[in-house]
């Protein structure tokens, strides 16, 4: 069946450095690969996606890219700040726009 | 500024209740769904709707029911509450060929 999944539970930075957040698939069909950012105590925001016949997409400071060739999803944050500080959650779109979604990552910025 | 709420943030239920979880969105979206969030799971989806009076289970829907009778409203109904739905309870709604959603803030739900 379909799987999202996340490399490592946790990831720590330190303020000002770059963070890349590591994401496998399996689920080739999907149309869109879509990154989400969840505050404590919010529900999660959209932060970028990618659609399938893309390898790459950049927002203001992050970058998603795509390699169908191992199913994997990267989001790098250039600059990590603390307000970047949440769970990062990968997910993948089916049909009428359903979602499934990784397990989280926590990301932890040092001052 | 674009919106999806949620009734309640917190309830506090006993088992066996019916409980009544209300989502709204002020998008005019087609797409409504209903995810649980519980530590190291994720998000997971119980049910969605792309249209009025239209619904399809997700991957978790047993023990739950939905309702959609306008377009805007999308509700999760527990017909009768047991402890392992203690949970967060999130509300997203979307529009069609996008990967975007907009989620609501999440009710917290304790069965006891």
């Amino acid at each position: 069946g379909e799987s999202v999944g996340l490399h490592l539970p946790t990831l720590s930075v330190q303020e000002g450095d770059n963070s890349i957040i590591n994401c496998a698939y399996s689920n080739s069909a999907s149309d869109y690969f879509i990154w989400y950012k969840q505050e404590s105590g919010k529900g999660p925001q959209f932060i970028i996606d990618i659609r399938s016949n893309m390898d790459k997409r950049q927002g203001q400071r992050v970058t998603v890219l795509l390699n169908k060739t191992v199913k994997h999803l990267s989001l790098q944050i250039a600059a990590t700040q603390p307000g970047d500080s949440a769970v990062y959650f990968c997910a993948e779109s089916g049909a009428n726009s359903k979602l499934t979604f990784g397990k989280g990552i926590t990301l932890s910025v040092r001052p | 500024d674009v919106k999806v709420t949620q009734s309640s943030r917190y309830l506090v239920k006993r088992t066996g209740e019916k409980v009544f979880l209300e989502c709204v969105q002020d998008m005019d979206h087609e797409n409504m769904f209903w995810y649980r969030q519980d530590p190291g799971l994720g998000l997971r989806l119980i049910y969605f709707s792309y249209d009025v009076k239209m619904k399809e289970k997700g991957d978790i829907p047993e023990g739950y029911s939905v309702s959609r009778e306008k377009k805007e409203r999308f509700s999760l109904i527990l017909e009768s509450a047991s402890t392992n739905q203690t949970s967060m309870y999130l509300c997203a709604s979307g529009g069609v060929n996008t990967g975007e959603l907009f989620f609501g803030e999440g009710s917290r739900l304790t069965v006891l």
